[in-house]
């Protein structure tokens, strides 16, 4: 089975400052693995997604996550951030843990970014 | 292109009574899974169809099923409400099993309340 670890519950940033959402994952198999972003009373929405290949990935809204097999991380980052990406974030891992069965997205409990001007 | 449609977004139920949540995926995805969200649990995964069979399930009792029909549209039923049903239930579709290339899309919704 998999697991999804956000170290931080809440993370407030001033207005145009960098910021990284921390998101550390288990798994014994290869896995997938996603951000998503929800803002009040919404679904989520995704924002980049690592299948293979670099990684480093770049997704909307000037996000970009790296992911790190030997640490098992794969953190979010953002430059500089702007009031509305005030939003909640989480990491989500999926696998297949055998041919026969199917797949789900294990989420984190989410880290909540608040931008003040 | 039609995203995920959940209907209906707002429902209130009393203890014991059954409900039945709607989710029609994005037309050519094959692929629904239905997800809990609960402030004190966070996102937990339901269960994943795929060609009309429950291919995962996550950990919750019986009173929480599923089925998927032929034009893939899904359905979630829970038996025997309790107050802690109370929860944002989040439908998501894609093309195909495992097919990550766009993720998963998700609903908007279907806020539950169990009084």
């Amino acid at each position: 089975a998999q697991s999804v670890t956000q170290l931080d519950s809440q993370v407030p940033v001033f207005e145009e400052a960098p910021v990284e959402l921390r998101c550390n994952y288990s798994s014994s198999v290869s896995v997938y693995l996603f951000w998503y972003v929800q803002y009040p009373n919404q679904g989520l929405q995704l924002l980049l997604k690592y299948l293979s290949g670099s990684t480093l990935v770049k997704g909307i809204n000037g996000f970009e996550a790296e992911f790190n097999k030997s640490q098992t991380s794969f953190h979010l980052r953002k430059p500089s951030v702007h009031i509305s990406d005030t939003a909640e974030y989480f990491c989500a891992v999926s696998a297949q843990e055998n041919s026969n069965s199917g797949y789900a997205l294990n989420f984190g409990k989410g880290t909540s970014l608040l931008v003040t001007p | 292109k039609a995203g995920v449609t959940q209907t209906p977004r707002y429902l209130i139920k009393t203890r014991g009574q059954q409900v039945t949540l709607s989710c029609s995926p994005i037309s050519g995805h094959r692929s629904v899974s239905w997800y809990q969200q609960t402030p004190g649990q966070g996102l937990q995964f339901l269960f994943e169809y795929f060609s009309e069979t429950q291919r995962n399930k996550g950990n919750f009792p019986g009173r929480f099923s599923g089925r998927q029909f032929s034009n893939s549209r899904s359905e979630m039923n829970v038996s025997t409400l309790e107050l802690g049903d109370s929860a944002l239930y989040l439908c998501a579709s894609s093309p195909g099993q495992g097919d990550f290339n766009y993720g998963y899309t998700f609903g908007s919704g279907t806020r539950l309340t169990v009084v």
